[in-house]
């Protein structure tokens, strides 16, 4: 079956430790998308890669970090740095990042920092 | 204002009914529009792509009004499995502005 997977699917940390969450897409696709979504909020962009190893800011990469070294793998580290870490964080990827293409979705990761 | 604005909601309405949402944009430069439809707890799924001729799949019917700068999902026949949040997406510069609405809650009661 082709998609995405995130893992895990629910994550607990500790203040101040940074934490890496997985996403992994077998559609071949060349862009790939990370949310996050909070409640009352919309999902917003975190980071997005349209290509491998080139990766650029949405619009609240602060306290976040990206890798793109494989096409088909795109994990975010959240660090200590990010200040309100806890929240539902989505996976996305279009074929190849234009206006017109589909996003798809990973199932999520919930992280919860105690 | 907000980029992209949508009622939040909860729409309660009773099975059978016919239901509409509509989401307002401020960029005037966007180019694609789209509904996704979220389940509680779960990733967004895309309901349907929103062309300016309007189009329609099954029950559902997208129009874009580009000179009011707003989209709109019609529903018809609501099916209790039609509960959901109804997410508006655009598009206004390829994979470097996609920005998402808050979702439109709808309850379909029997």
């Amino acid at each position: 079956d082709g998609g995405i997977t995130q893992s895990p699917k629910y994550l607990f940390r500790k203040e101040g430790q940074n934490v890496t969450l997985s996403c992994e897409q077998n559609l071949n696709h060349d862009a790939m998308y990370w949310y996050r979504q909070d409640p009352g909020q919309g999902l917003r962009l975190i980071y997005y890669s349209q290509i491998v190893n080139d990766f650029q800011k949405g619009d609240i990469a602060e306290g976040y970090s990206v890798s793109r070294e494989k096409k088909e793998s795109f994990p975010l580290t959240v660090t200590s740095a990010q200040k309100n870490p806890t929240a539902f964080y989505l996976c996305a990827s279009s074929s190849r990042g234009a206006a017109t293409d589909t996003q798809y979705f990973g199932p999520g990761t919930r992280l919860t920092v105690l | 204002r907000k980029e992209v604005e949508q009622d939040p909601g909860p729409f309660n309405v009773p099975e059978g009914a016919t239901v509409a949402f509509n989401c307002t944009y401020s960029n005037s430069a966007s180019q694609s529009f789209f509904w996704y439809r979220q389940d509680c707890r779960k990733e967004p799924k895309l309901l349907m792509s929103v062309y300016s001729s309007g189009n329609e799949d099954g029950r559902f019917t997208a129009q874009l009004n580009r000179a009011s700068q707003y989209i709109s999902l019609l529903i018809r026949d609501s099916k209790l499995s039609d509960s959901a949040t109804y997410l508006c997406v655009v598009v206004s510069g390829g994979y470097q502005k996609v920005t998402f609405g808050i979702g439109t809650k709808l309850q379909v009661i029997p």
